[in-house]
């Protein structure tokens, strides 16, 4: 199976801040097949990227993917508050697909 | 615009099995182009893809699941099911259905998903 672990756990920022979320695979990602999601309190998860760089229909810009192989970066580039929540990634290029264990990125 | 909903009940006794059924709408179930997907995930835990199924009733799983699981649908109801068999409170978890496609399998939308609790 492949694992994806996802750093930090938590990042506590402020609006208007620049983050930069980790998902690290266990073994290389096929095709780049990497997505990520956010998931705010209450809701389903959001797809936000899909082939490690790629928005989804109508994600903002200032979301941003990027990596290949073992390690991808989802940058927002300037919180707003409707930012704060849960992200996680997801790979697809193995025949078992897994998720990250989250990164929480909360208000300071 | 296509969208998800689960359904079923929010408790099951342990060993009886879960059942729970995704709506679609806005959309067709029958589309050669795309698959439906069931997702858990238990509290303060990470989702797990629990299993898929075509529109021509084609399933398959996670390997880890596979020996409870059965994801069966219904194209002229237009809706896809799961049960899950001899359930534990380890299985306990917000299930939800999603779409994805048959090559490109990220999951987009998502239904609201379904509190479901293992207890006697």
């Amino acid at each position: 199976e492949l694992v994806l672990t996802q750093s930090p756990g938590t990042l506590s920022l402020s609006p208007g801040d620049r983050v930069t979320l980790s998902c690290r695979a266990s073994q290389r990602v096929s095709s780049n097949y990497l997505a990520w999601y956010q998931q705010r309190p209450g809701q389903p998860p959001r797809l936000l990227i899909y082939g490690a760089s790629v928005r989804a229909t109508g994600i903002p810009d200032r979301f941003s993917g990027s990596g290949s192989g073992t390690d991808f970066t989802l940058t927002i580039s300037r919180l707003e508050p409707e930012d704060f929540a849960v992200y996680y990634c997801q790979q697809y290029g193995s025949s078992l697909w897994t998720f990250g264990q989250g990164t929480k990125v909360e208000i300071k | 615009q296509l969208q998800l909903q689960e359904s079923g009940p929010g408790l099951v006794k342990p060993s009886e099995t879960l059942s729970l059924t995704c709506a679609v709408s806005g959309g067709s179930f029958s589309n050669t182009t795309y698959y439906g997907a069931w997702i858990r995930q238990p509290p303060g835990k990470a989702l797990q893809w629990i299993g898929s199924i075509s529109y021509t009733g084609s399933a398959f799983y996670n390997p880890s699941l596979r020996s409870r699981v059965t994801i069966s649908g219904n194209t002229s109801k237009n809706q896809f099911s799961l049960d899950l068999n001899s359930v534990t409170a380890a299985d306990s978890a917000i299930y939800y259905c999603a779409r994805h496609h048959r090559y490109r399998n990220y999951f987009d939308p998502w239904g609201q998903g379904i509190l479901v609790a293992v207890s006697s």
